[in-house]
């Protein structure tokens, strides 16, 4: 248990569908990440939240809309996936900053596009 | 801009062989290095570390060195168990508290 809880763990959309990943951090951190993790590639960060405001977006397709209403919680709200977008999503998060900065994860969101 | 290249996986070894997984890496000036495990169903945990040339990380028999010379940072183990099946991830954090970049992992299986 590292303190970073994602649900659901398992997830099956069609394309039209309108879903959304929840995580929960129980650390304190003042960080969180999402991240995606595909099959032999490298692991891909998608978007991160510092004090509850966006300070990265890499280049993620706008069918993907983050959401930060606190420092303990991150969402990742889907609209029209893709097939593609059939992936494990990682959420972590993080204190500190530079060499003390130490990421925690969560379990993942093994995601299914039909 | 950085980069991580790992051996394409998957590894299948028996109970007590020797380990190597090789990673090599892209960046300019100093970055720190990791290695980070993933056991099934759950998600990324921080292995070991190293932060400058020629440090040694080390954790549950795992042992990484950063050789600047070859950007390399090879992760091993001498004798390996079956609770070691899992993917590994390298990565780097460049100079100046940049985000990390991963590799695309190796995943492990360790037969009995």
């Amino acid at each position: 248990e590292t303190g970073v809880t994602q649900t659901p763990r398992h997830l099956v959309m069609g394309m039209t569908n309108k879903k959304s990943l929840k995580c929960e951090q129980h650390l304190g951190h003042n960080a969180m990440y999402w991240y995606k993790q595909s099959a032999k590639k490298p692991l891909e960060l998608m978007f991160v939240y510092s004090l509850e405001e966006r300070v990265e977006n890499n280049s993620v397709p706008s069918r993907f809309s983050p959401e930060c209403p606190n420092s303990s919680h991150l969402f990742l709200h889907l609209h029209t996936l893709q097939p593609e977008d059939s992936a494990l999503y990682l959420c972590a998060s993080s204190q500190g900053s530079g060499e003390n900065e130490k990421l925690f994860f969560g379990s993942g969101t093994q995601l299914s596009v039909l | 801009g950085n980069s991580v290249t790992q051996m394409e996986g998957p590894v299948t070894l028996s109970e007590e062989a020797f380990l190597t997984i090789n990673c090599t890496y892209t960046a300019t000036g100093y970055p720190s290095l990791f290695w980070y495990v993933q056991y099934p169903g759950e998600g990324l945990q921080l292995l070991l570390k190293a932060t400058k040339a020629d440090d040694k990380g080390s954790n549950k028999g795992f042992e990484a060195t950063y050789r600047k010379e070859t950007t390399s940072f090879h992760l091993e183990k001498g004798s390996v168990q079956v609770s070691d099946s899992a993917v590994y991830f390298c990565a780097l954090r460049g100079q100046g508290a940049q985000k990390l970049v991963f590799g695309q992992g190796t995943r492990l299986t360790i037969n009995p």
